[in-house]
């Protein structure tokens, strides 16, 4: 596709809810992060995907959240029992090489969750 | 955590005027990237500096990098109304990590 793809693009859950959030990166980009943003903050990292491997994890807030690339490219980004901090957009970014390493990242525009 | 910290929080500025942001950073990088940002919107990659460069340019765009205080500034000249965005300065270390970001409002 043209560019990073997400949807939903709005998603509201009750508390307690499991949401799934989608993510279509540029054909054939190598690696897939996926970032975390509050309100008026950064992005935070979460997970990031070289293909199908999840090599690293060590963002994700809990053991509620977990992340799948099955065949290294559309990834999944599921939240289960959803809690109202859970609130935020939730960015997902791609890149052509296998890492962040003097390469620009691509971003969706991301899914705004919000927890009731 | 993040690693950058971006420097003002917000600024407003008058259409032609310049506007500098700076971003300061705590661990030994081997590049620098800034990203813009619209409200609502995904970032967008504006310009990378590699650690072993001083200054880079692009456009109206202007990056320094000064690695001995570890500090990084995005100068943007002549700004448009369009320029209103946040811009958040990243540092790699396996992966992208971004700083709180300064919120630009350019004023027509």
């Amino acid at each position: 596709g043209a560019g990073v793809s997400q949807s939903p693009r709005y998603k509201v859950a009750k508390r307690g809810q499991d949401v799934a959030l989608r993510c279509d990166p540029i054909s054939g980009h190598v690696s897939l992060f996926w970032y975390q943003q509050a309100l008026g903050q950064g992005p935070e990292f979460l997970t990031y995907f070289q293909n199908e491997a999840q090599l690293d994890k060590s963002g994700l807030p809990s053991d509620r959240f977990f992340a799948e690339r099955p065949e290294g490219s559309v990834s999944t980004l599921k939240i289960q029992r959803t809690q109202q901090e859970d609130s935020a957009v939730y960015l997902c970014a791609s890149s052509l090489g296998r890492g962040s390493y003097n390469e620009k990242l691509f971003f969706g525009s991301g899914t705004q969750l919000s927890v009731l | 955590s993040q690693q950058g910290e971006e420097d003002p929080q917000a600024l407003s500025i008058q259409e032609g005027e310049n506007a500098t942001m700076n971003c300061s950073y705590k661990t030994s990088i081997n590049n620098l990237q800034w990203y813009r940002q619209n409200s609502g919107r995904g970032l967008v990659h504006l310009i990378l500096i590699r650690s072993n460069e001083r200054e880079k340019h692009s456009g109206r765009l202007r990056v320094t990098l000064d690695t001995s205080k570890k500090s990084s500034s995005l100068l943007i000249t002549a700004s448009r109304a369009a320029d209103t965005a946040s811009y958040f300065c990243a540092t790699e270390g396996g992966k992208l990590i971004f700083g709180q970001g300064t919120e630009l409002s350019v004023k027509p």
